[in-house]
């Protein structure tokens, strides 16, 4: 089957730093990725949707200048937290679609966890 | 808006339990409607989907039947088994294909021998 992988699958950082976390579609090629955040005991939150070579569209309420996406290439979507801080703990999954199911299946990599300190 | 409810757990079941999960909907248009299954440290995979009213879906044992009516769609298994155990996402789409996910909070099942 389709398998998306995320990395890394947890990262502690220090409050005012950066992080950046990949999304990598193993073996199709992914026009579509979204990004999602889950707090806990809550549902996942989609931030937004990506398409290979333009800008990503951001969910109403995200800021776009601190979730900095990119989808450059067919089978790899980047996440960078900018300038983190301790309310942008959470867990963070990307999904990819691509066309290789009839209604454009999306398949979920395992997550990643962030914790900033 | 376009919402899911799910029962919250964690729920726990012996083995051989019948399983059920609720899950209920707002949907502004005609949504399809799935079930995800998340295994411990794996991402979400598609369990089972139905897209129109009285569809019933169905994979490994586990139904849910889309009921236009009551906007359920409940998640059953006659008899579950401790590879069972996982968090369960009931989601909807109103988009032609499943491009705007819309997800319950999830639902963590635990099978105990």
């Amino acid at each position: 089957g389709a398998v998306v992988s995320q990395h890394p699958s947890w990262v502690i950082c220090k409050s005012g730093t950066s992080v950046k976390i990949e999304c990598r579609s193993l073996d199709f090629q992914a026009t579509t990725m979204f990004w999602y955040r889950q707090f806990p005991k809550q549902s996942l939150m989609l931030m937004a949707t990506s398409n290979e070579g333009s800008k990503a569209t951001y969910e109403q309420g995200v800021e776009k200048d601190k979730f900095l996406i990119n989808h450059a290439s067919l089978t790899l979507s980047t996440l960078t937290v900018t300038s983190a801080h301790p309310e942008d703990s959470s867990f963070y999954i990307c999904s990819a679609s691509g066309g290789i199911s009839s209604y454009n299946e999306q398949f979920f990599g395992p997550g990643t966890r962030l914790t900033v300190l | 808006g376009n919402s899911v409810t799910q029962m919250e757990g964690p729920v726990t079941l012996s083995e051989e339990a019948f399983l059920t999960i609720n899950c209920t909907y707002t949907a502004t248009g005609y949504p399809s409607l799935f079930w995800y299954v998340q295994y411990p440290g794996e991402g979400l995979q598609l369990l089972l989907k139905a897209t129109k009213a009285d569809d019933k879906g169905s994979n490994k044992g586990f139904e849910a039947t889309y009921r236009k009516e009551t906007t359920s769609f409940h998640l059953e298994k006659g008899s579950v088994q401790v590879s069972d155990s996982a968090v369960y996402f009931c989601a909807l789409s109103v988009l032609t294909g499943a491009n705007n996910l819309f997800f319950g909070t999830g639902t963590r099942l635990t099978v105990i021998p």
